[in-house]
């Protein structure tokens, strides 16, 4: 079965960076576009940008242009998000996202990781 | 970017209620709608994708409708574990969009 495997909680200190890995099992991973949504607490969902993982190429959300990587290794079907320059009001769940349908870049998302709650604090 | 407005933006029912919640587009955007459910502390749920189809798994008391700008998704019999928050997407360009949800609540 399809599952979406994400990295631990973190706490960081405005400025820093952090990297958030979500981990791929039962389909092929180079098959399906990953996305990245994050939700500040209380919020609602806001769309980071999307890796091919088949590619590596990338496309990301104009709010966090030169902020945000997005990465993968295929080796270990784990993709990767990474956000620097951290401020407080990047304090939400980050969740990393499949694309329901082969080879597309945009479409419904239908396996979603379990979230990874980001803590930005002084 | 297209902004796509949900409402209403909460809403409150009873097990058995028929529940509809509107989503609309600020252009069009075909059928390339989808929605999600999300409760509590959990991941969001794709219920139906391109408007109108059931994702697996999905309960057939889910339904959805529309297209261009236009768009409902209908709870047919409202159940206990449906009370959570819904959200729309668009899937029509990047940046994909979502609708700022509506909570439904139990009356």
């Amino acid at each position: 079965q399809v599952q979406l495997v994400q990295s631990g909680a973190e706490v960081k200190k405005p400025g820093a960076s952090v990297k958030v890995s979500c981990k791929a099992s039962g389909y092929t991973f180079t098959g399906y576009y990953m996305h990245w949504v994050r939700q500040a607490p209380g919020q609602g969902l806001e769309w980071m940008g999307w890796i091919n993982p088949n590619s590596g190429g990338t496309n990301y959300a104009q709010k966090f242009q030169g902020r945000v990587t997005m990465t993968r290794d295929t080796s270990i079907s784990t993709a990767y998000m990474e956000l620097s320059r951290l401020r407080s009001d990047d304090t939400a769940v980050y969740y990393c996202a499949r694309v329901r349908k082969m080879s597309i870049a945009v479409a419904g998302f239908d396996y979603w990781g379990q979230g990874t709650l980001v803590t930005v604090s002084s | 970017d297209i902004q796509m407005t949900q409402s209403p933006s909460s809403l409150s029912a009873s097990v058995g209620d028929r529940v509809t919640i509107t989503c609309r587009a600020s252009q069009s955007i075909s059928s390339y709608l989808n929605w999600y459910q999300q409760k509590p502390g959990k991941a969001p749920k794709l219920l139906i994708y391109a408007a109108s189809s059931l994702q697996s798994g999905v309960p057939s008391r889910f339904s959805g409708s529309g297209s261009g700008t236009d768009f409902t998704l209908t709870i047919s019999s409202l159940q206990p574990e449906d009370f959570a928050t819904y959200y729309c997407q668009q899937s029509y360009s990047t940046p994909p969009t979502f609708g700022q949800g509506t909570r439904l609540e139990i009356k």
